[in-house]
């Protein structure tokens, strides 16, 4: 069964660029979250979807959104970026009735 | 309020020593999960472990073993003869599945393993 994958792996944009990045989860799990990972917060809850629906949301400013398709695949949107946005951002998917999360790569972001 | 500390921010150990990663929770909730999970140099988190509230048996599996214990709200993480390849950040983390089911993550424990 193949993992959750992210693209892109990596990512450089300058401030006030917006960005959207992409994940897929494993085959069957309709859960997918969103974590941000830096060195100083750690890492940090942004989102839920479950089923096309956002099911929890964490602590971050409206810039950061996502969606979920239908095939469960969800993307992360970062508008008006700022410095403080660069981060390694993480993707989990989990099945139903379970409470391992299983994680991409991630997609490392630089804003310049 | 849900929190996860892990009060070890960075640990160096010699090859071949045995070595215990602390971990601290606070929940109001009695039905909680808690997690380790490994992210190697590469950067992806790797599960470990998921533990449950009710159950404080403790776990072995290979050269890891895990001692959960209610009273002082820890969930610590021994690696015995540690190896090179455990080198990692180790994330111990919390989840509350009656009230937001979002995982809460500890700062992580930097583990260096020397040769």
């Amino acid at each position: 069964k193949a993992g959750v994958t992210q693209t892109p792996r990596y990512l450089i944009k300058t401030r006030g660029q917006q960005v959207t990045l992409s994940c897929s989860p494993i085959s069957g799990h309709r859960s997918v979250s969103w974590y941000q990972q830096t060195p100083g917060q750690g890492l940090q809850f942004l989102f839920e979807y479950f089923s096309e629906t956002q099911r929890n949301k964490g602590n971050f400013p409206g810039r950061f959104s996502g969606r979920q398709f239908s095939n469960s695949r969800s993307e992360m949107n970062v508008s008006t970026l700022e410095l403080g946005d660069s981060a390694l951002y993480l993707c989990a998917s989990r099945g139903e009735a379970s409470y391992e999360q299983y994680f991409g790569p991630g997609t490392r972001l630089t804003v310049t | 309020a849900q929190k996860v500390t892990q009060a070890q921010t960075e640990i160096s150990v010699v090859e071949k020593e045995d070595v215990t990663l602390d971990c601290v929770y606070e929940t109001r909730d009695t039905t909680y999960y808690l997690f380790w999970y490994k992210q190697p140099p590469s950067g992806e988190l790797v599960f470990l472990i998921r533990r449950n509230s009710f159950d404080e048996q403790n776990e072995i599996s290979g050269r890891y073993s895990w001692n959960f214990q209610k009273s002082t709200s820890s969930f610590n993480f021994t690696i015995t003869a540690s190896q090179v390849v455990d080198s990692a950040v180790y994330f111990c983390a919390l989840s509350e599945p009656n009230r937001d089911d979002k995982i809460i993550f500890g700062k992580g424990t930097r583990l260096h393993i020397l040769p």
